[in-house]
């Protein structure tokens, strides 16, 4: 199936960092969506992006639809302790197949 | 978003033994899946759950291993059949957004099976 590309694959930050993370694909995607997963949990919906070049805010969270569709990226602002998770991506191409990154594994040192 | 709640959350089973996880939703969806995600990895795709018909296997999944029901729009149950230490994972039961929220997927709380 689809491979994503997500990267880092691991970070570790001091709270208060900003932290950035990213996802490429070789086809184009219709929609990219952003998951956290905390341990023993299912993975919970960041932010969902629709358009090509679209900007959308969470809170702290802040996540792009490159222009190439091909790729986005999130960026966390003013990390703290409870951010930590791992965190994936996803893209859909059709209404039905979404597929998934590797996943980042971001640590937050108090 | 809709509402997923699936059962058991967590089990221990034994080699050889079969465990069937419930998945319920709180609203009527079209589109349901199950996917497994084995220690330290992301999510695979098991099946597509279709309503009153034969789930949906992608590659490397056959019903015979993973048998799915989905009597209706809001509940769908995942058969681990004959389990074997490579079977522990983390099956999610998720479903795709209505309304407003059409595009996105959902997931439930995932059932942890370790398998001895």
């Amino acid at each position: 199936g689809q491979q994503l590309n997500q990267s880092p694959q691991s970070m570790f930050i001091q709270e208060g960092e900003d932290v950035s993370m990213n996802c490429t694909s070789s086809s184009i995607f219709n929609t990219w969506l952003w998951y956290k997963q905390d341990p023993g949990e299912g993975p919970v919906l960041l932010i969902a992006l629709y358009k090509a070049g679209e900007l959308t805010s969470n809170g702290r969270l802040t996540a792009q639809f490159g222009i190439t569709r091909k790729d986005s990226f999130l960026n966390i602002s003013a990390s703290i302790p409870s951010d930590v998770g791992i965190y994936f991506c996803a893209g859909r191409y059709n209404f039905n197949k979404f597929y998934f990154g590797s996943g980042t594994k971001l640590n937050v040192k108090p | 978003s809709a509402v997923i709640s699936q059962k058991p959350s967590r089990d221990i089973c034994q080699r050889g033994t079969s465990l069937t996880i419930q998945c319920q939703v709180d609203s009527q969806v079209t589109m349901m899946f199950w996917y497994r995600q084995q220690p330290g990895q992301s999510l695979t795709l098991i099946a597509t759950a279709n309503q009153g018909s034969e789930a949906t296997y992608e590659s490397g999944f056959v019903i015979d291993k993973f048998p799915i029901s989905r009597p209706n729009l809001t509940f769908s149950t995942l058969t681990v059949s004959n389990m074997s230490p490579e079977d522990s994972s983390i099956y999610l039961c998720s479903v795709v957004g209505v309304g407003a929220n059409t595009g996105e997927l959902f997931f439930g709380e995932g059932s942890r099976l370790t398998v001895l």
